[in-house]
């Protein structure tokens, strides 16, 4: 079993919908979790940074973290064609800067 | 703006061939990190290293190796290509430990025949 499980779609929403993504861990000691968006051809950027359990709003973004259920889940509001992107979930212990990602999810918004 | 630049967008090699890959950042970073990406794998760490001449293995370092004479430059290095080294290879830069941003280059496409 994987340390970081994430589905990897593709999913397909239409352009206003809610894109809704999660991962799932099982190492109990992460404590920093992060989404980044890679779009196709390029390297990944950060887009959401949390610490802990909680949410953290950006913008049309939306991170949430639940760690009784070791679940993190990234909301995307009035979703937009150019939120095309492959979504990778990254978490990392409190010590070390190591991170371990999930497989990424493929986000289509169609027009 | 912040920059990590990877020399080779696209390289096609034959098995048995040595191969470099090269990484270079201009943000003054101590971190710097080779990650592999597969399909439905995610991002694999390789090796990283947090100052110069310092080197760590990751998740999946056999075949691999690295060096970092410099600070801003870290070299990935294949001695002998396998067709299982197939990937597209993403070069990584952070500030320091407390700091878990990742800035990325475009990363290396390597097809190995």
């Amino acid at each position: 079993q994987k340390e970081v499980e994430q589905d990897p779609g593709p999913l397909s929403v239409p352009e206003g919908a809610i894109v809704s993504l999660n991962c799932t861990y099982s190492n109990s000691a992460f404590q920093y979790f992060m989404w980044y968006r890679q779009y196709s051809r390029k390297g990944p950027e950060l887009l959401m940074y949390t610490y802990s359990s909680g949410n953290k709003e950006d913008g049309r973004f939306t991170a949430q973290v639940d760690k009784s259920s070791k679940y993190i889940s990234l909301f995307i509001r009035d979703s937009q064609p150019s939120d095309s992107a492959t979504y990778l979930c990254a978490m990392r212990e409190a010590a070390g800067n190591k991170l371990t990602f999930g497989g990424g999810t493929r986000v289509l918004v169609k027009p | 703006d912040v920059k990590v630049t990877q020399s080779s967008r696209y390289l096609v090699k034959r098995t048995g061939e040595k191969v470099f890959l090269e990484c270079v950042q201009d943000m003054d970073h101590e971190n710097m990190f080779w990650y592999r990406q597969d399909p439905g794998l995610g991002l694999r760490l390789i090796y990283f290293s947090y100052d110069v001449k310092m080197k760590e293995k990751g998740d999946i370092p056999e075949g691999y190796s690295v060096s970092r004479e410099k600070k801003e430059r870290f070299s990935l290095i294949l001695e002998s290509a396998s067709t299982n080294q197939t990937s597209m290879y993403l070069c990584a830069s952070s500030l320091g430990v407390s700091h878990g941003e990742l800035f990325f280059g475009e990363g290396s496409r390597l097809t190995v025949l």
